[in-house]
């Protein structure tokens, strides 16, 4: 167990929706990145969040947008859900940036769009 | 050519037997590298750093190529607990605007 935590575990929403998925990040972690995996594929980096501010963002549109907060838990948004968005929402933690230190994973959000 | 590339495999071995994994990357100046492993539902937990000079940890070799950008990892002695889903990652980004990247994983099997 690594002390990361996610919620949901799993959720249902349909095409037009939108989500949020929430992480609580490792004890003394500040940095905090989410992932979309696809099945069979690896994590593709959505974005990363340094004390409360966005540093780097992977390929994805800006419909999805992200917080993290004073104690460094993290929320992942997602606007008008496409059914492509379908995935394991995975995020990570990590005591600096992610680039520099190791991730801790949690365990993700399972999201099927229909 | 995608960011990051490796082998999907699979690659089934014997126990005991010496395997590598090998994973290109598109950016020369990328900085740091990493390999994760991932079990089968799972969540991806870091299995070793890689450094320019190259980095061993019990059975696992990690090797960083800069000139032809590539990292590989090799595993001696393989077990039954080796059988997981290696993922190579690389760090795109600079200080001020991260961007880790993931190859799509090679998936291994040892067989007993």
């Amino acid at each position: 167990e690594t002390g990361v935590t996610q919620s949901p575990t799993h959720l249902i929403k349909t095409r037009g929706q939108q989500v949020t998925l929430r992480c609580s990040s490792q004890s003394g972690h500040n940095t905090v990145s989410w992932y979309q995996q696809a099945l069979g594929q690896g994590p593709q980096f959505i974005f990363q969040y340094y004390r409360e501010e966005e540093n780097g963002r992977g390929n994805f549109p800006p419909r999805f947008s992200g917080l993290q907060f004073p104690n460094y838990s993290s929320e992942l948004n997602v606007n008008a859900l496409e059914l492509d968005d379908s995935a394991l929402y995975l995020c990570a933690s990590s005591q600096g940036l992610a680039g520099s230190y190791e991730q801790y994973f949690g365990p993700g959000t399972r999201l099927t769009v229909t | 050519r995608k960011e990051v590339e490796q082998d999907p495999g699979p690659f089934n071995v014997p126990e005991g037997a010496t395997v590598a994994f090998n994973c290109t990357y598109s950016n020369s100046a990328s900085q740091s590298f990493f390999w994760y492993r991932q079990d089968c539902r799972k969540e991806p937990k870091l299995l070793m750093s890689v450094y320019s000079s190259g980095n061993e940890d019990g059975r696992f070799t990690a090797q960083l190529n800069r000139a032809s950008q590539y990292i590989s990892l090799l595993i001696r002695d393989s077990k039954l607990s080796d059988s997981a889903t290696y993922l190579c990652v690389v760090n795109f980004g600079a200080q001020g605007a991260q961007k880790l990247v993931f190859g799509q994983g090679t998936r291994l099997t040892i067989n007993p």
